[in-house]
């Protein structure tokens, strides 16, 4: 069984500043997929990056960006450039590879309030 | 529409009613997944659907949790005698499934809020 874990309940941060939410996990897979969840108070769950445990780069997508390290297990998301729109949580999530009918399991979550 | 579509928004039941909470997913969706998400919690796995075919169920808590999906579309997670437990963010996600698999995004639904009392 795969275990995911966010040790920041919560992370604030100024506007326009860098912000870094933590991810670790344990698996004995050597292939699957990280996500990284945003959960504004709408509830609705949007994919904000995805990274392939088989490529080494780190998964970039504008103002986030994951740095990745599969040896230590861990899978953290940087935001650049904080807005008001960041304000949401933000979920790890982990995927076996593989068949489609595989689930994302998701650690506890990290509130993060943008500041103006 | 456009993205998954959850039905009701909120639902307030009493302890001991049956309730049934709908996810219609995006049009072309072969995977369809339930979770449970307290208070406060990461979402939880609770079933999968490809098509119409419950593959598997292996987080559905109890025996008075039930899920369909017999057209290979609409799906509806039912529970039945709820109790306080029960009460939770309940989201539906679905994803497209390639030949040959592979793992696709899963989109999720807003998701229904059910309060037992």
């Amino acid at each position: 069984a795969q275990t995911v874990t966010q040790s920041q309940p919560e992370m604030s941060v100024q506007e326009a500043e860098t912000v870094t939410l933590s991810c670790t996990y344990d698996t004995s897979e050597n292939n699957y997929y990280l996500f990284w969840y945003k959960q504004p108070p709408s509830r609705q769950m949007i994919l904000v990056i995805r990274q392939e445990a088989y490529k080494q780069q780190n998964a970039t997508e504008n103002r986030f960006s994951v740095n990745f390290q599969k040896a230590a297990k861990s899978f953290s998301l940087k935001i650049s450039d904080s807005q008001l729109g960041d304000t949401a949580m933000y979920f790890c999530a982990f995927m076996k590879h593989g068949n489609a009918g595989n689930m994302l399991t998701f650690g506890g979550g990290t509130r993060l309030m943008v500041k103006p | 529409g456009a993205g998954v579509s959850q039905s009701p928004r909120y639902k307030v039941a009493k302890r001991g009613q049956d309730v049934a909470l709908r996810c219609d997913p995006i049009s072309g969706h072969v995977s369809l997944f339930w979770y449970q998400q307290a208070l406060g919690q990461g979402p939880e796995f609770l079933t999968y659907f490809q098509n119409e075919a419950q593959l598997d169920k292996s987080g559905l808590p109890s025996d008075r949790f039930f899920a369909e999906r017999p057209e290979g579309s609409v799906s509806t997670l039912k529970i039945q005698r709820t109790q306080q437990e029960d009460s939770a963010v309940y989201l539906c996600a679905s994803s497209l499934a390639l030949p040959g698999g592979g793992n696709q995004p899963q989109h999720f639904g807003d998701g229904t809020r059910l309060s037992i009392l």
